[in-house]
């Protein structure tokens, strides 16, 4: 079955460049996250929606770095005027369930990442 | 703040069981011990949890300490596949709103043929 895909794969800018990642979560699903995942790093988090609504963003980084999931499905990451250190893989997954009343069961898919180099 | 403490890397020989290590000496009463893989170029992917009792699935076996402050993975029958970076992690609606998960450095696990 479908599961998350996001696009780019790869994605090279020079410094100074806006770029925007997409995810489209597994259809259904009405929790989304996003990772950063430096390299040699494990995974941390930047963002959390349920359904459209941007619940948590209290992992960005920088005021540069911007989310949106404007119709409860697909969403972007979006970083302004990008920075050397904003090299990373960037990981999305979506959960089915939403809120604080997750069970332990509840499991996160994840996308296969867009890997950012800013020259 | 680590929650968790997992060896850097580990070798396993194709075929025999790998024994991954966790140590979390702080965890409380409501969290739970949940494993996920990370393949080199994809996604990390769940494997199993638990919170008191072994679990075991088809990917693998969890054993849990009685105290609770470690846990040990196992694939049973290790492949060329499971070479990748394994995390413990521990959560709980508690201490992890809206279920985000906190991963550490996790453990390179590399099997050789």
């Amino acid at each position: 079955g479908a599961g998350v895909s996001q696009s780019p794969r790869y994605k090279v800018a020079k410094r100074g460049q806006d770029v925007a990642l997409r995810c489209d979560p597994i259809s259904g699903h009405v929790s989304l996250f996003w990772y950063q995942q430096a390299l040699g790093q494990g995974p941390e988090f930047l963002t959390y929606f349920q359904n459209e609504a941007q619940l948590d963003k209290s992992g960005l980084p920088s005021d540069r770095f911007f989310a949106e999931r404007p119709e409860g499905s697909v969403s972007t990451l979006k970083i302004q005027r990008t920075q050397q250190e904003d090299s990373a893989v960037y990981l999305c997954a979506s959960r089915r369930t939403g809120g604080i009343e997750w069970a332990s069961t509840d499991t996160q898919y994840f996308g296969p990442g867009t890997r950012l180099t800013v020259l | 703040d680590a929650k968790t403490t997992q060896p850097p890397s580990m070798d396993c020989a194709e075929g025999r069981a790998a024994n991954l290590p966790c140590n979390h000496s702080t965890i409380s009463g409501n969290e739970y011990v949940y494993w996920y893989r990370q393949i080199h170029s994809q996604g990390p992917q769940y494997i199993i949890h638990g919170l008191k009792n072994n679990e075991t699935n088809e990917m693998a076996s969890l054993i849990i300490t009685e105290d609770r402050k470690s846990s040990t993975l196992i694939l049973p029958h290790a492949t060329l596949r499971d070479t990748a970076v394994y995390y413990c992690i521990v959560r709980s609606r508690k201490t992890d709103s809206w279920g985000k998960l906190q991963f550490g450095s996790g453990t390179q696990v590399v099997v050789t043929p």
